[in-house]
């Protein structure tokens, strides 16, 4: 069966550093990849979203940006963290009949 | 690009009581539509889909949703709640042959008992 690892599942850094969020796909291939942001009020914000290696889709210009190095692999990140920043990240993938989401990183940028 | 639309994200109703989400998205070609739930602490999981063929879509714990082309709607419904549908409904839509997944921003429902 598939399943999505998503990590850490909670995170505090200060403004200026760098973000490194994993996600990882098990047991499908070519899935397609998803990085949403869910805020109170504003429900899922989708971000990145990816079809292949390599291959990135951004929907918002902003302060972060996202890879994809491996097929099951999908990478945001941000060189310098805003406050702004801080939320709660949402990995999903999709396989024709529906998206499954990871567990969630509660970002809490100080 | 596609986007979604639900009204209302504050729902407060007794429970027995009927549930009406709308759900209205602005592309005019083929889409296929979803529902999610998000319980209290859980992750999202899928209510119900709709791809093709009949427009009245019956999903898991009592409810359905209908697909109105010319509106452009997907409404979700449940003829009488429970205290235990208390939760965050999310609709979304893709269009056909694309792969921009976009949610709505959710709806927040609580049952009172």
């Amino acid at each position: 069966s598939q399943t999505i690892h998503q990590w850490p599942a909670t995170l505090v850094q200060p403004v200026g550093s760098p973000l490194s969020l994993e996600c990882t796909v098990e047991g499908t291939s070519n899935p397609n990849l998803y990085w949403y942001r869910q805020a109170a009020g504003r429900g899922l914000q989708l971000l990145f979203y990816s079809v292949g290696i390599g291959q990135i889709s951004s929907e918002v210009p902003q302060n972060l940006s996202a890879s994809r190095p491996q097929d099951r692999q999908f990478i945001l990140s941000s060189k310098k963290l805003l406050l702004s920043d801080s939320g709660f990240y949402l990995c999903a993938w999709r396989s024709r009949e529906e998206a499954f989401f990871g567990q969630g990183t509660r970002l809490t940028v100080v | 690009a596609q986007s979604v639309s639900q009204h209302n994200h504050h729902v407060i109703l007794s429970e027995a009581a009927s549930l009406e989400l709308g759900c209205n998205y602005s592309y005019g070609g083929t889409v296929n539509l979803f529902w999610y739930v998000q319980y209290p602490g859980q992750h999202l999981q899928l209510l119900l889909k709709y791809f093709s063929g009949d427009p009245l879509v019956k999903g898991i714990k009592g409810f359905e949703a209908e697909f109105i082309k010319s509106k452009f709607s997907f409404n979700l419904r449940k003829p009488s709640v429970q205290w235990s549908d208390t939760a965050e409904y999310f609709c979304a839509v893709i269009i056909y042959g694309n792969n921009r997944l976009a949610f709505g921003k959710g709806n927040q429902v609580v049952v009172i008992p």
